[in-house]
């Protein structure tokens, strides 16, 4: 239950395009699910975040779509660009707590 | 502002010896909390600190530790090192109780193992 599942594990791109990336989670006590982006070497930077009383959320390029019924959310990253290409984690988190639920990662790689 | 600094970025240890990492949050923030970083194992949940308590922990072995002091720094402690503990060992900060907080991660430390 604890579990929050992304997918795909890689994804190429071309630049301009839309990636999308997917995750699924169970337990309905998550009530913040923010996007990390990870470039190698570095620690991950938040990239956009959402409650569950939001259907969607947009920050310049990138949107997080939430589907509470499906228990899904996805990230849409919209004109693609190389400067993209780094690993994106989903999360979840409930509660008064800080522990944070991580995805597995998708490795994206925009093609120039 | 600056953010959450974590040291050494880099160190090498040896089997059974035990290593100390260090975190200092963003100021203002007085939730500290640790994950650690694997390819195999991706990123899990340490442990994490709110005004000097323990308010949550993961599933790992008793031989990691860690404290939070008073000014909200933070440092985590691994025993007797085993070569399954070389990892990227984040930090992350946030203002406090959960909920809407938002989390910031440092650089981390990239402990060797050897």
């Amino acid at each position: 239950q604890q579990q929050v599942k992304q997918s795909p594990q890689s994804l190429i791109v071309q630049k301009g395009g839309i990636s999308i990336i997917n995750c699924a989670y169970e337990n309905t006590a998550f009530d913040y699910f923010p996007w990390y982006q990870q470039f190698p070497g570095k620690g991950p930077a938040l990239l956009i975040a959402i409650r569950p009383d939001v259907s969607e959320k947009k920050e310049g390029r990138f949107t997080i779509s939430f589907n509470k019924s499906a228990k899904q959310f996805s990230l849409h990253i919209m004109d693609s660009q190389p400067g993209d290409s780094a690993t994106y984690f989903c999360a979840a988190r409930g509660g008064a707590t800080n522990k944070l639920i991580f995805g597995t990662g998708t490795l994206l790689a925009v093609q120039p | 502002k600056a953010g959450v600094t974590q040291t050494p970025r880099y160190l090498i240890k040896t089997r059974g010896q035990q290593v100390t990492l260090s975190c200092s949050p963003i100021s203002g923030h007085r939730s500290v909390s640790w994950y650690q970083q694997t390819p195999g194992q991706g990123l899990q949940f340490l442990f994490e600190y709110f005004s000097e308590t323990q308010r949550n922990k993961g599933n790992f072995p008793g031989r990691f530790s860690g404290r939070q002091f008073s000014n909200s720094r933070s440092e985590m402690n691994v025993s007797t090192l085993e070569l399954g503990d070389s990892a990227l060992y984040l930090c992350a900060s946030s203002l406090g109780g959960g909920f809407g907080n938002t989390i910031y991660f440092g650089e981390g430390s990239w402990l060797t193992v050897v």
